[in-house]
C-alpha cells in the first residue's frame, strides 16, 4: 500500500524557517517525481514545487522561488522541503504528492499524504 | 500562466441525481486535465486523467469528458459519499488547479 506520511509543520514567527518531511513507503520512491501541493485555509489548491526522481529536475512556483528548496533522499524514501523566510501567506496544510503521468516536469498527483499544517504568524 | 475557472462555484443536488461540473481554460490545455475530489479534514483523491481516463479505483459512476478549453466531470448518481469539493487541474504548460466546486446535499 502506498503512503505518504508529512511531518515537520508547526507554529513558526514570520521570517523564520521550517522543515517539512515526507516519509513514502509502498512503492519504488527512487522511480517516480514527487511534489508539494499546498492548501491555505479554507482555500483551494496551489502546486508549490517539484523534484524529478534523481533530482536532476527542480521547479518551483514564483510564490515560493528563492525562499524554498525542495530536495529528496532516495536511500531514505524521503521528500523534503526547506522553507525559508516564511510569510503569513505560506499559512496552509502541506501535502506531499507523488507525481503520475508526468511530462516536462508537469505530473498529475495520484497519491497525497494528509498533510502538515504550517502556521506563520507572529 | 493558465487560469482554469469551475463552475459553477456550488451545486445543491440530492442523492441519485445527476451531477455536471465545468472546467474552463484560459487556453488550451489539450486533453492534459485531471479531476480530483475532496473531502472535509482529507487529502485530494485523483479521479480522471487525461480528461477521461478514470484512476484506479474510481467507479464508473464519475466520467470526464472535453478537451481544448471545455472539460466536464459528470457523476451520473449521486451517492451520499459523493458530497464534496471537486477541483481540476492542468499538466499542459506548467500546472495550476481551479477554485473547486462544492457539491453539496440539497
Amino acid at each position: 500500500e502506498v503512503q505518504l506520511v508529512e511531518s515537520g509543520g508547526g507554529l513558526v514567527k514570520p521570517g523564520g524557517s521550517l522543515r517539512l518531511s515526507c516519509a513514502a513507503s509502498g512503492f519504488t520512491f527512487s522511480s517516480y517525481s514527487m511534489n508539494w501541493v499546498r492548501q491555505a485555509p479554507g482555500k483551494g489548491l496551489e502546486w508549490v514545487s517539484s523534484i524529478s526522481s534523481s533530482s536532476s529536475y527542480i521547479y518551483y512556483a514564483d510564490s515560493v522561488k528563492g525562499r524554498f528548496t525542495i530536495s529528496r533522499d532516495n536511500a531514505k524514501n524521503s521528500l523534503y522541503l526547506q522553507m525559508n523566510s516564511l510569510r503569513a501567506e505560506d499559512t496552509a496544510v502541506y501535502y506531499c504528492a507523488r507525481g503520475f503521468y508526468c511530462s516536462g516536469g508537469s505530473c498529475y498527483y495520484d497519491y497525497w499524504g494528509q498533510g502538515t499544517l504550517v502556521t506563520v504568524s507572529s | 500562466e493558465i487560469v482554469l475557472t469551475q463552475s459553477p462555484a456550488t451545486l445543491s443536488l440530492s442523492p441519485g441525481e445527476r451531477a455536471t461540473l465545468s472546467c474552463r481554460a484560459s487556453q488550451s490545455v489539450s486533453s492534459y486535465l485531471a479531476w480530483y475530489q475532496q473531502k472535509p479534514g482529507q487529502a485530494p483523491r485523483l479521479l480522471i486523467y487525461d480528461a477521461s481516463n478514470r484512476a484506479t479505483g474510481i467507479p464508473a459512476r464519475f466520467s470526464g469528458s472535453g478537451s481544448g478549453t471545455d472539460f466536464t466531470l459528470t457523476i451520473s448518481s449521486l451517492e451520499p459519499e459523493d458530497f464534496a469539493v471537486y477541483y481540476c487541474q492542468q499538466r499542459s504548460n506548467w500546472r495550476t488547479f481551479g477554485q473547486g466546486t462544492k457539491l453539496e446535499i440539497k
